[in-house]
């Protein structure tokens, strides 16, 4: 069973950084591109950013460019994403999910998700 | 980063079929097509379908998508209670390397 669970969130003041962890299970993690989506409380789905399998390759949502980083460590299973300058705006909760190999944009699988709150 | 474009709400009777849709650009779906996802208050999204109409396994047949040019439909049929949830639509943007996404639409289930 696929899983991909994500850790990381919690309450941090406007200027501050956080790091989100993805734990991922049940497939071969290294052959998968991946992605962090957010959702603000009550709104739609942001795409945040995403990264090849092998990392060749990372993108980033203008909303979060120079202020997020997205990594991998494929010997772990894991996924990362750093955010610094955390804005109030970021406030989301934020899912990591996988993209269905070949298919760009097609959101396989989600994690459950972490909720990350930027207030003073 | 300009999104797809979804009507915010559609109401159906139990039984009705619904159709939404999905509005881009030939820079998103009319390059690549559209993906759907259905989130029910408080979940995690679940794939539905993509590349205009191809379903995971165990997604029902009572959910279809089609494409006809830059817009992108999602068709369920025989509503049922538990279909109600916010519906997504998402595409890749050839122009902007970018994921974009629509705003999302409640359906709300008679």
């Amino acid at each position: 069973e696929v899983q991909l669970v994500e850790s990381g969130g919690g309450l941090v003041q406007p200027g501050g950084s956080l790091r989100l962890s993805c734990a991922a299970s049940g497939f071969t993690f290294s052959t998968y591109s991946m992605n962090w989506v957010r959702q603000a409380p009550g709104k739609g789905l942001e795409w945040v950013s995403y990264i090849t399998s092998s990392s060749g390759n990372i993108y980033y949502a203008d909303s979060v460019r120079g202020r997020f980083t997205m990594s991998r460590d494929n010997a772990k299973n894991s996924l990362y994403l750093q955010m610094n300058g955390l804005r109030v705006e970021d406030t989301a909760v934020y899912y990591c999910a996988s993209w269905l190999s070949g298919n760009p944009s097609v959101f396989e699988h989600w994690g459950q998700g972490t909720l990350v709150t930027v207030s003073s | 980063q300009a999104g797809l474009t979804q009507p915010p709400s559609v109401s159906k009777d139990l039984r009705q079929t619904a159709t939404l849709t999905c509005t881009g650009n030939s820079n998103n779906i009319g390059n690549q097509g559209a993906a759907w996802l259905q989130q029910h208050q408080g979940h995690p999204p679940r794939l539905l379908s993509y590349r205009n109409n191809n379903r995971p396994s165990g997604i029902s047949e009572r959910f279809s998508a089609s494409r006809s040019g830059n817009t992108a439909s999602l068709t369920i049929t025989g509503l049922q209670a538990e279909d109600e949830a916010d519906y997504y639509c998402s595409a890749w943007d050839t122009s902007l390397n970018a994921v974009v996404f629509g705003g999302g639409t409640k359906l709300t289930v008679l």
